[in-house]
């Protein structure tokens, strides 16, 4: 196990069009995490799971923002419709969710541009 | 509401300098206090928390109730040290969401 993955780890797109994100989170991890990181900013939180649950979603996410995660191990981040202003790199992370060790473990990141 | 503020986002210092980034939150309630590190072209990773009372790399922080400040310290900085340092906050005690300061870009120079 390398960590968090993500892909794709570039997308460029044009305004209007749909696209789609994958997490992988570190195996025994049960919390998976979205945050969205424009330039000069830090990460923003958008919404979490645990397990398959999706336990919070940030007023930052629009209709046109969903997350899945199906059977509890990957997530997919779709967002439609998408606008300039959506561009900005996308991160997963990943957790424990216990008392003693609640580190998040962040992916490499998936930095959409929209045309 | 919670927030953090890093309120410098360039800091610059000499190696062998001490260093300070600063960071101050506000959050109703016990927040737990994290500092995250990206190193150029690596992914963003945890430096410490305030709940370890840890030393990473030389660097420690401590919790300032009073101040709502978790300024994170450096006696001696390194070159290496050179990298973007996120202050980030969430609930004590839930692997629940973390808020992140802008961040402050530190260079350690020659």
């Amino acid at each position: 196990d390398t960590g968090v993955s993500q892909d794709p780890r570039h997308k460029i797109t044009k305004r209007g069009q749909n696209v789609t994100f994958r997490c992988d989170p570190i195996s025994e991890h049960n919390r998976l995490y979205w945050y969205r990181q424009t330039l000069g900013q830090g990460p923003e939180f958008l919404t979490y799971f645990q397990n398959e649950a999706q336990l919070e979603k940030s007023r930052l996410l629009s209709d046109r923002f969903s997350a899945e995660r199906p059977k509890g191990s990957f997530s997919t981040l779709e967002i439609q419709r998408t606008e300039q202003g959506d561009s900005a790199m996308y991160l997963c992370a990943s957790s424990l969710a216990n008392e003693w060790d609640n580190e998040q473990f962040f992916g490499p990141g998936t930095r959409l541009t929209v045309l | 509401a919670q927030r953090v503020t890093q309120p410098e986002k360039l800091l610059s210092v000499f190696k062998g300098a001490p260093v300070e980034l600063k960071c101050n939150y506000s959050y109703s309630g016990s927040p737990e206090l994290f500092w995250y590190v990206q190193y150029s072209r690596q992914r963003l990773q945890l430096l410490l928390r305030h709940i370890s009372r840890e030393s990473i790399k030389g660097f420690t922080a401590d919790l300032n109730k009073g101040e709502t400040s978790f300024h994170l310290k450096k006696p001696f900085a390194q070159e290496e040290d050179s990298a973007m340092y996120y202050c980030a906050l969430s609930r004590q005690g839930g692997s629940e969401k973390l808020v992140f300061g802008k961040g402050t870009k530190l260079t350690v120079n020659p």
